[in-house]
């Protein structure tokens, strides 16, 4: 199975604050990543797929990068909202993986 | 309006049996693949089972490979969980998630709001 390392697993920042979380895949996913926000005490909710297209109706604060083995997720001018748990996930190969989340709160 | 809503979650005992369902709402149900992902108490996200729109194409985790089987009704739009020789490693909140296309493979654009199964004596 292909493992998925997020960094940090947590993360303190402050209003207005840019904000990047990483995620390593174990292998090359070729850009097969998704990222996921999970609000406290909900479900999961997509936020980019194939490592950088944003999906509907998501902020434009939220951005994402990278190829190969590395990926990460950029939060702009964070908002209180923003508080959330982040996972990634690869979708090149089955089983489809998740990252171990990266929590986020406010400072 | 997309909506998945679990059900049939509780608490059992080591050995036994549960099945979940999954209603959904909003979307031609039959067009969608669909999967189970689970988050054990406090902790990250394992992907379960899925299941093409035809149902051909069947996937399971290693975890409950033998003792889950996933299923569905497209004249119902409701998507099962099988769960049979439950293990206390088993406890977590069950989402059911609609993949977003074909094409993507398994990225998950609609999750329910997950249903808590608990494996204790």
């Amino acid at each position: 199975d292909i493992q998925m390392t997020q960094s940090p697993a947590s993360l303190s920042a402050s209003l207005g604050e840019t904000v990047t979380i990483e995620c390593l895949a174990s292998e090359d996913i070729y850009s097969n990543l998704a990222w996921y926000q999970q609000k406290p005490g909900k479900s999961p909710q997509l936020l980019i797929y194939y490592a950088n297209s944003l999906n509907d109706g998501v902020p434009s604060r939220f951005s994402g990068s990278g190829s190969g083995t590395q990926y990460s997720l950029k939060i702009n001018s964070l908002q209180s909202e923003d508080v959330s748990i982040y996972f990634c996930q690869q979708n090149y190969d089955s089983p489809p993986t998740f990252g171990g989340g990266t929590k986020l709160e406010l400072k | 309006e997309v909506q998945l809503v679990e059900s049939g979650g509780g608490l059992v005992q080591p050995g036994r049996s549960l099945k979940l369902s999954c209603l959904a709402s909003g979307f031609t149900f039959s067009n969608y693949g669909m999967n189970w992902i689970r988050q054990a108490p406090g902790k990250g996200l394992e992907w379960v089972a899925s299941i093409s729109s035809s149902s051909s194409y069947i996937y399971y985790a290693d975890t409950v490979k033998g003792r889950f089987t996933i299923s569905r009704d497209n004249a119902k739009n409701t998507l099962y969980l099988q769960m049979t020789s439950l293990r206390s490693e088993d406890t977590a909140l069950y989402y059911c998630a609609r993949q977003r296309n074909y094409y993507d493979g398994p990225v998950f654009d609609y999750w329910g709001q997950g249903v808590m199964v608990t494996v204790s004596s």
